[in-house]
């Protein structure tokens, strides 16, 4: 079945505790990236990725760091985790661009304490 | 101000009526995308929109570039059509820079 898969899909952690949400595509997509979701604000872009060693900043990319290092997996890397990240995360994936019809993973919600 | 707007905010209907959900933005774009985001909080892709119209069963969708607006519609609405519906716009002005900027979304809202 074609999917994006994230992990965990929730998490409860502490500030400054470094931690790592994974995403990944079965759909050999070229592009992949990250979203928040947060009430009243809607979906914003945190970073997305072209292809394999090609990254670059969406509209709130601090406090994240992304990696891309095999096609299928764009994991989202938060060093230092801060209550203000405290959110509803998406990973998308989709065949060249965000031209492409997007397809997203289920969601990781988020809580900075 | 927002680049890209969605009307209403909040949509509660009868069963059966005809539901128009409106996307307004600001600045030349090259694509405009329609999303689902289903109670549970999933997201769907509905429509990827350039340029016309687009059909996939009950719902429909449009774009009119010149006047920097989009509708979606629903016939014939059924409960199970209750969910949040996110515009979200490829600006001309990213080009070179593949972002996506949405709409804040439309929940609606279907009553038996």
């Amino acid at each position: 079945e074609a999917q994006v898969t994230q992990n965990p899909r929730y998490l409860i952690t502490v500030t400054g505790k470094k931690l790592t949400v994974t995403c990944s595509q079965n759909m050999n997509h070229e592009y992949m990236s990250w979203y928040r979701q947060d009430p009243g604000l809607g979906l914003r872009q945190i970073y997305y990725s072209m292809n394999v060693e090609v990254t670059d900043k969406g509209d709130v990319p601090e406090g994240y760091k992304v990696s891309r290092k095999e096609k299928r997996n764009f994991p989202l890397i938060l060093e230092s985790p801060s209550p203000n990240q405290t959110s509803l995360y998406f990973c998308a994936s989709s065949l060249m661009s965000s031209y492409n019809e997007q397809f997203f993973g289920p969601g990781t919600r988020l809580t900075v304490l | 101000k927002n680049e890209v707007e969605q009307s209403p905010q909040n949509l509660t209907a009868q069963e059966g009526e005809f539901i128009t959900i409106n996307c307004s933005y600001s600045v030349g774009i090259s694509a405009l995308h329609w999303l689902q985001q289903h109670p549970g909080g999933g997201i769907v892709s509905l429509f990827m929109l350039s340029s016309g119209k687009k059909k996939h069963g009950r719902l429909i969708a449009t774009i009119n570039i010149q006047e920097k607006h989009s509708s979606l519609h629903i016939t014939a609405s059924h409960p199970r059509d209750s969910a949040v519906y996110i515009c979200a716009v490829f600006l001309i002005s990213n080009f070179g820079n593949e972002k996506l900027t949405f709409g804040t979304g439309t929940r609606l809202t279907i009553i038996p």
